[in-house]
């Protein structure tokens, strides 16, 4: 049962252009996302969270999106830079509730293309 | 570097042989975590440490895994009896104590491959 889903495997966007990843959870104890970024070989980089008391986190050119009702939140990068192409994971848990490990989505794989 | 320490970085063993991998976290972290991961898929949760504490244990870490945390640093993480299904990038994470939130920092990883 894949509680954290990234439906879309790939995205291709054009340099400069705005980057939109998707996430979707269902379980309702989750409380705090994060998005983290890897390359190949190398362990995932953590980009961004957001705790379920806000909506929105921005940090430069990263904001993330978070739609509790909707179970749903989403990364936006903008402008997209070739240096973005990674693989992008979406990751909740549910602190307050004492279930502490990150849940990961399966990754979405960006390309910037210049 | 005080980041995330993991070594080996790649290891090639024979199926039924054992491998251990080792993890130093980043020093003022007390919470240490091991995940593993596979072509396609996202970091799956292994098991995680608190100080030397084993808190949590997932189902997919069978009786041939065992890992380690035996003074609150570093710890270890040991397969015994390699399969080829234990073919995988293991991921070794830290954090502080978790208050409101619960970011993890990940290690370069440790890529096994059991032929």
């Amino acid at each position: 049962d894949q509680q954290v889903k990234q439906n879309s495997p790939s995205l291709s966007v054009q340099e400069g252009r705005i980057s939109i990843l998707n996430c979707d959870y269902t379980n309702s104890m989750f409380d705090y996302f994060l998005w983290y970024k890897k390359y190949p070989a190398e362990g995932p980089t953590f980009l961004i969270s957001i705790s379920s008391i806000k909506d929105k986190n921005e940090d430069g050119r990263f904001t993330v999106f978070l739609n509790k009702s909707a179970k749903h939140l989403s990364l936006h990068i903008v402008p997209s830079q070739p240096g973005d192409s990674a693989v992008y994971f979406c990751a909740a848990s549910a602190p307050n509730s004492g279930n502490t490990p990150l849940v990961f989505g399966k990754g979405t794989r960006l390309s910037v293309i210049a | 570097d005080t980041g995330v320490s993991q070594n080996p970085r790649h290891k090639i063993t024979k199926r039924g042989q054992n491998v251990t991998f080792r993890c130093d976290p980043i020093s003022e972290h007390n919470r240490l975590y091991w995940y593993r991961q596979t072509l396609g898929q996202g970091p799956e949760f292994l098991t995680y440490f608190q100080n030397e504490a084993q808190l949590e244990k997932s189902r997919l870490l069978s009786d041939r895994f065992s890992a380690e945390r035996p003074k609150g640093s570093f710890s270890t993480l040991e397969i015994q009896r390699t399969e080829q299904g234990d073919s995988a990038m293991y991921l070794c994470a830290s954090s502080p104590t978790d208050r409101a939130g619960n970011t993890i920092y990940f290690g370069e990883g440790s890529w096994l491959t059991v032929v």
